[in-house]
């Protein structure tokens, strides 16, 4: 079965520079969803999308913004980059946005910042 | 304030059923209760959901008391590989998001 697909898997940047993570949703599914997991903490969530607009927005920083595309891929752009910005970002997509949706999640991409 | 509490930390032996405790006691009749893991940077996985009724699937049961103040997770034969982070989580049907609070680390033991 398919899957969320995130890329880059793995990106390094300096500080200050501007990243980009892109997500692709399970086919079908309409919603997407961003959390992001420091060293040692749990997920947090970031930002979602449902059909294309943005649907609930967690702890996401100013220098972060996010979009779903046309296609409901989702890119996830980081500017001012800062060490702390360093994690594991997940995309998740779901079929619908109601408590009775599953969340699947992709395989992650982190964001080294040096 | 959280709005699951789970134990820390549990060891399980290869081969027998672990049994992961969560309560709940704020519950609200339409919500949720979710569990997932993650094994180690892994993106999380889920697992099973359920609403009053307990449930089965392929990978675990779900059993929810009758007051829903708490649930138990139980894994019927662990194995090395369900060595993971297990998060419990309450969430509403007009809840977008999955909220992650702090899980319990499974250690399956041989």
């Amino acid at each position: 079965a398919a899957g969320v697909i995130q890329s880059p898997r793995h990106l390094i940047k300096e500080k200050r520079e501007t990243a980009t993570l892109k997500c692709y949703p399970i086919p079908r599914h309409d919603t997407v969803y961003w959390y992001q997991q420091g060293p040692g903490q749990d997920p947090q969530f970031l930002i979602s999308f449902y059909e294309k607009m943005q649907s609930d927005k967690g702890s996401i920083p100013d220098r972060f913004s996010a979009q779903q595309f046309s296609d409901y891929h989702s890119e996830l752009n980081m500017s001012s980059l800062e060490l702390g910005d360093s994690a594991l970002y997940f995309c998740a997509s779901s079929f619908g946005n109601s408590g009775a949706n599953v969340l699947t999640f992709g395989a992650g991409s982190r964001l080294t910042v040096l | 304030d959280a709005k699951t509490t789970q134990p820390t930390s549990m060891d399980c032996a290869e081969g027998r059923a672990a049994n992961l405790p969560c309560n709940h006691s704020t519950i609200s009749g339409n919500e949720y209760v979710y569990w997932y893991r993650q094994i180690h940077s892994q993106g999380p996985q889920y697992i099973i959901h359920g609403l009053k009724n307990n449930e089965t699937n392929e990978m675990a049961s779900l059993i929810i008391t009758e007051d829903r103040k708490s649930s138990t997770l139980i894994l019927p034969h662990a194995t090395l590989r369900d060595t993971a982070v297990y998060y419990c989580i309450v969430r509403a049907r007009n809840d977008y998001k999955l909220s992650f609070g702090a899980g319990t680390t499974v250690t399956v033991r041989a």
